[in-house]
């Protein structure tokens, strides 16, 4: 069974509609990450959360919101989904205990949702 | 700010080629990491390596190959006798130790395709 699962893994939906994808993880992980990925731009950090009580804005939350319902699940929600949030979207998971020398996480990604808004 | 930039949007080899994907990375940090990530077409996201940026040694892991240059803020890959498999989208990222969240900066992707 895979460490990270996403689900669904595609959606098409319609603008105005609600929208939640879901992220569970058996790493045992503590960090939790959503990601969107656009062509030709990388990935860009939606939220983040470092415990259940911890979540943060990234770079691109607006339209956005997320919860932490355990250590293992991370969902993201779309309140009123729009045709620009048509992407690809990423969960990913890293370990605290094991930051490097520069005390940063490695980050393990689930298979990613493609999401189509119409 | 951290930027990752991958001027290669895309390369073609024949099989057993070696092809060389290059990563350029601005940084104001003295300590940060740097990754790569493979992406096949199934649309995974697989980690590949870390190198932090105090350790400028050279790593080979089979048919794969990181040369990490502070001198030119560089962390390039090189895939030796390139197979079929390897027809992926390859990312660099850099993650700085005073970056907020943790934060993973991509840059834009270099695709590989392997032809038979």
């Amino acid at each position: 069974d895979a460490d990270v699962t996403q689900t669904p893994r595609n959606r098409i939906t319609k603008t105005g509609k609600r929208i939640m994808l879901e992220c569970s993880q058996t790493k045992g992980h503590d960090r939790m990450y959503w990601y969107r990925q656009d062509p030709g731009l990388g990935l860009r950090l939606i939220y983040y959360s470092f415990d259940v009580k911890d979540i943060n804005k990234g770079e691109i939350s607006d339209g956005y919101s997320v919860s932490r319902q355990a250590q293992a699940k991370f969902s993201l929600s779309l309140e009123s989904a729009i045709p620009n949030q048509t992407a690809l979207y990423f969960c990913a998971t890293s370990d605290s205990r094991h930051r490097g020398l520069a005390g940063v996480d490695t980050q393990y990604f689930g298979p990613g949702t493609r999401l189509t808004v119409l | 700010a951290q930027k990752v930039t991958q001027a290669q949007t895309e390369i073609s080899v024949v099989e057993k080629e070696d092809v060389t994907l290059d990563c350029v990375y601005e940084t104001r940090d003295t300590t940060y990491y740097l990754f790569w990530y493979k992406q096949p077409p199934s649309g995974e996201l697989v980690f590949l390596i870390r190198r932090n940026s105090f350790d400028e040694q050279n790593e080979i892991s089979g048919r794969y190959s990181w040369n990490f240059q502070k001198s030119t803020s560089s962390f390039n890959f090189t895939i030796t006798a390139s197979q079929v498999v390897d027809s992926a989208v390859y990312f660099c990222a850099l993650s700085e130790a005073e970056a907020a969240g943790n934060k993973l900066t991509f840059g834009g992707g270099t695709r590989v395709l392997v032809k038979p």
